[in-house]
């Protein structure tokens, strides 16, 4: 079965503090899809990134970086300068073996980020 | 455009009532989901229509009855609800049969049971 496993329930920063979400994985496949979302207070969950299981080159968007590592399962994601704006919770998801059906995503329980001003 | 839309925003219902809530992509999406999400939880699957059939249903009480009247509809039709039954809605998107495309989500409907 798979799990997804974030540690960190709430988060508290500064305005401008780089702050790191974790992220741990559990899965017997070796394919599989690791993603992450964002839900602001209104509600929405935004997809900001997915990674393949075959592919660990790191990536950066802007502020936002994700470090995933397959040797100790994890899929990290770091805001560097952090904003008010991004204030929310982070979800950080699974999905295992394509399912024309499925695609199931098993969810981890989120990390709730406040940065104050 | 990754879009997808629901109906209404906020819903507040009695237990007797009946009403329903819609979501809609034009995406080409031929895969289709309802989530349930409690506060300070992740979303809960509920149903999944896979090019407009109902493909897992996550043992969900009969009172939530979904409908895909299309390709680009998704329904979720509401009856004799419970107050634990107050929740967040999510409705997500994919695109099936090119691996494992990522589910786009709706901005969701806040469900208040009475």
């Amino acid at each position: 079965a798979q799990k997804v496993t974030q540690a960190q329930t709430e988060i508290s920063v500064v305005e401008k503090e780089d702050v790191t979400l974790d992220c741990v994985y559990e899965t017997r496949d070796t394919t599989y899809y690791l993603f992450w979302y964002k839900q602001p207070p209104s509600g929405e969950l935004v997809f900001l990134i997915r990674r393949n299981s075959f592919d660990e080159q790191n990536e950066i968007s802007g502020r936002y970086s994700w470090n995933f590592q397959k040797s100790t399962s994890s899929f990290n994601f770091t805001i560097t300068a952090s904003q008010v704006v991004d204030s929310a919770v982070y979800f950080c998801a699974l999905s295992e073996s394509y399912n024309n059906a499925g695609n199931m995503l098993t969810f981890g329980g989120g990390t709730r980020l406040m940065v104050k001003p | 455009d990754t879009e997808v839309t629901q109906t209404p925003k906020h819903l507040v219902m009695g237990m007797t009532n009946k009403k329903s809530l819609k979501c809609e992509q034009h995406m080409g999406h031929r895969a289709m989901y309802w989530y349930k999400q409690k506060a300070k939880k992740p979303p809960e699957l509920m149903f999944v229509y896979s090019y407009e059939k109902l493909s897992i249903n996550e043992s969900v009480p009969s009172r939530f009855s979904p409908e895909c009247p299309n390709s680009s509809l998704l329904n979720l039709h509401l009856h004799a609800l419970q107050p634990e039954d107050s929740a967040l809605y999510l409705c997500a998107s994919r695109n099936p049969g090119q691996g494992l495309e990522t589910q786009y989500f709706g901005p969701g409907t806040r469900l208040l049971v009475l």
